[in-house]
């Protein structure tokens, strides 16, 4: 069975103090690892795909790392905008299906 | 515009009552999922359907039923077997099933009982 970790569960920082969320997995034949951005009370938007470790992807503020058993999603110099929850999920050999984690809620405070 | 539409956005439940959760899309996408979320928690899968006029269980799919008549639309209905609907419930869908296929994901469905 597929398996999603995220820690920590909540993160506070203060605006321009850059950290990283944590997604351990296991998964059996990885297809996929996602990173989605959730806003209260909104559906997930999506952030980033990652398909085979060593892979690395960036946008604006946001780095997504993927390894053989954790990605992670470094967040360089945040702005009280990217407060959200992230979520993180993973498609094993059946494609049709993902595993979500529970997700990292993030503050930044100005 | 392209995208996932759900409605109602907050839909109430008396006990007993079977309701249903619309989730229409303009993607030309082939397959659609339902999730479901509770408070602090992640999304798990209640159905999903890679073509019309078929669909598999996910999860957690007890009380639950869907229906895939036509390829834009996948309806949930959440019937009176299900003890405890209290949810935020998100429709999503991708272009296929092949490798690493993005979701693309609706605004959500909150359903509360009365």
């Amino acid at each position: 069975e597929d398996q999603v970790t995220q820690s920590p569960e909540a993160l506070r920082l203060q605006e321009g103090e850059s950290s990283s969320l944590n997604c351990s997995y296991t998964v059996s034949g990885l297809r996929g690892l996602f990173w989605y951005r959730q806003d209260p009370g909104k559906g997930p938007e999506f952030l980033f795909t990652l398909y085979s470790a060593g892979e690395e992807k960036e946008k604006e503020r946001l780095k997504a790392t993927l390894t053989k058993k954790e990605s992670f999603l470094h967040i360089t110099a945040p702005k009280p905008e990217d407060s959200a929850t992230y979520l993180c999920a993973v498609q094993g050999t059946n494609a049709g299906k993902s595993t979500f984690g529970d997700g990292t809620t993030l503050t930044v405070k100005p | 515009d392209g995208g996932i539409t759900q409605s109602p956005k907050y839909l109430f439940r008396k006990e007993g009552q079977n309701v249903t959760l619309s989730c229409e899309q303009n993607l030309n996408h082939d397959a659609m999922y339902w999730y479901r979320q509770d408070p602090g928690q992640g999304l798990r899968l209640i159905y999903y359907s890679q073509i019309v006029n078929d669909f598999q269980k996910g999860d957690i799919a007890e009380g639950y039923s869907v229906s895939r008549e036509k390829k834009e639309s996948f309806p949930l209905t959440v019937t009176s077997a299900q003890k405890n609907p209290t949810a935020f419930y998100l429709c999503a869908s991708t272009r296929g099933v092949l490798i690493g296929e993005t979701q693309y994901f609706g605004p959500g469905t909150r359903l509360l009982v009365l």
